[in-house]
């Protein structure tokens, strides 16, 4: 059961263009999100979260949107950089009552920025 | 500020024997969560201790165990080695037991390899 999905394996984009980055939850009672950034033999980096009580949150050239009826969140990055060519994962924590802090995350969506 | 540290950067072992992952986590953090990333997968929750006690483990055969020390580092034990263990291990580490806002850092992680 995945709980956490992120469809797009893999993402094109041109430098300077927007990148759009998509991640689907179906579990209801999560209420907190973050995505991470991960370039080949390096652990993740956090890179942005956003909590269920917001629809959007932005920190320089991310912005991350939740629209929680849809149970969709996602990534943009404006302008896409060669540097943010990288594999990204959205992850969630159980739900904040659940007392427990373990993330689950997507299977990532590789980025790839083109000069 | 040192980041989380993990050795060996890769182990290889045979099938039946035992490996032992190490974690440092960064200086004040008392939570560590360990990952396996394995090929075509996301990343998976193993397990969570924080001040000392197992708090939390993912849905992993019990030869999956670890433990962490007083001064809050970890270790991963996994016993009789599987082909199907190869993998990365991540450790991540966060301050008090990981409450919103303040997410989890990662170290560069282990590979595993099964021969």
């Amino acid at each position: 059961d995945q709980q956490v999905k992120q469809n797009s394996p893999s993402l094109s984009v041109q430098e300077g263009r927007i990148s759009i980055l998509n991640c689907d939850y179906t579990n209801s009672m999560f209420d907190y999100f973050l995505w991470y950034k991960k370039y080949p033999a390096e652990g993740p980096t956090f890179l942005i979260s956003i909590s269920s009580i917001k629809d959007k949150n932005e920190d320089g050239r991310f912005t991350v949107f939740l629209n929680k009826s849809a149970k969709h969140l996602s990534l943009h990055i404006v302008p896409s950089q060669p540097g943010d060519s990288a594999v990204y994962f959205c992850a969630a924590p159980p739900y904040s009552g659940a007392g427990s802090y373990q993330l689950t995350f997507g299977k990532g969506t590789k980025l790839s920025v083109i000069p | 500020e040192a980041g989380v540290t993990q050795s060996p950067t890769h182990l290889i072992k045979t099938r039946g024997q035992q490996a032992t992952l190490r974690c440092s986590p960064i200086s004040g953090h008392t939570s560590v969560y360990w990952y396996q990333q394995a090929l075509g997968l996301g990343l998976q929750f193993l397990l969570w201790y924080d001040e000392g006690e197992e708090r939390n483990r993912g849905n992993f055969p019990p030869r999956f165990s670890g433990r962490q020390f007083p001064n809050y580092s970890s270790e991963l034990n996994v016993n009789a080695l599987e082909l199907e263990d190869s993998a990365l291990y991540l450790c991540a580490s966060s301050s008090g037991q990981g409450q919103f806002g303040q997410p989890q850092h990662f170290g560069d992680g282990t590979r595993l390899s099964i021969l």
